[in-house]
């Protein structure tokens, strides 16, 4: 069964450092998510992502944040000075868009940030 | 700002019994409901969905039932087997929200025990 991939599984970063986070979606899936869970906390929407731009977007997702489809494959989320507020299980999701369809949004197993 | 809600952090039942996983919800413009299972060190896995326009939904051992006058979805599981123990998110979202992908809103989880 096809399934979302998230690598690295555990990133530890010093504040203020530029970290990337990736995730190969499910091949045929066209719209992907990033979504956070700080640790004793709810999952929380942070971006949705469809036809190379972003089409939803939380309150979480500030300046800080950036994501992109740099080839056919991946899905980035980019934090570009990291806080210690920013140490979360970073979920990456995708589903595939059909018209007047529920679909379902897939997960990876995430990246643990980690911020010192 | 609690949009889903899943009051029981904890459930034990007995392996053959029913689960009953309760999720409660404010927010009226949500129409696509879903529940997700979760084990540690891994990604939320796709359970079950429901749209507004039904009350009821069945996949096997897992039904999820839908009252939209209470605001109120539950998922049955039965009978409960030693895998089902897992933490169960309930979520939700826009299915319609003029073309843009909505992200989910997730409840803060019932860690269901399934004893022997």
């Amino acid at each position: 069964e096809p399934e979302v991939t998230q690598t690295p599984s555990h990133q530890v970063t010093q504040m203020g450092q530029e970290v990337i986070l990736r995730c190969v979606p499910i091949s045929n899936h066209l719209y992907f998510y990033w979504y956070r869970q700080i640790l004793g906390q709810k999952v929380e929407f942070l971006v949705s992502f469809y036809n190379n731009e972003i089409s939803e977007k939380s309150e979480i997702f500030d300046d800080q944040f950036s994501v992109e489809r740099p080839d056919g494959s991946n899905f980035t989320l980019k934090i570009r000075s990291t806080k210690l507020e920013d140490s979360a299980m970073y979920f990456c999701a995708s589903s595939r868009a059909l018209s007047g369809s529920n679909q379902p949004q897939h997960f990876g197993d995430g990246t643990r940030l980690s911020i010192l | 700002d609690q949009q889903v809600k899943q009051n029981s952090p904890s459930l034990s039942v007995q392996e053959g019994r029913i689960s009953i996983l309760n999720c409660d919800y404010t927010n009226s413009m949500f129409d696509y409901f879903l529940w997700y299972k979760k084990y540690p060190a891994e990604g939320p896995t796709f359970l079950i969905s429901i749209s507004s326009i039904k009350d009821k939904n069945e996949d096997g051992r897992f039904t999820v039932f839908l009252n939209k006058s209470a605001k109120h979805l539950s998922l049955h599981i039965v009978p409960s087997q030693p895998g089902d123990s897992a933490v169960y998110f309930c979520a939700a979202s826009r299915m319609y929200s003029g073309g843009g992908a909505d992200g989910l809103t997730f409840g803060k989880g019932t860690h269901l025990i399934i004893q022997p």
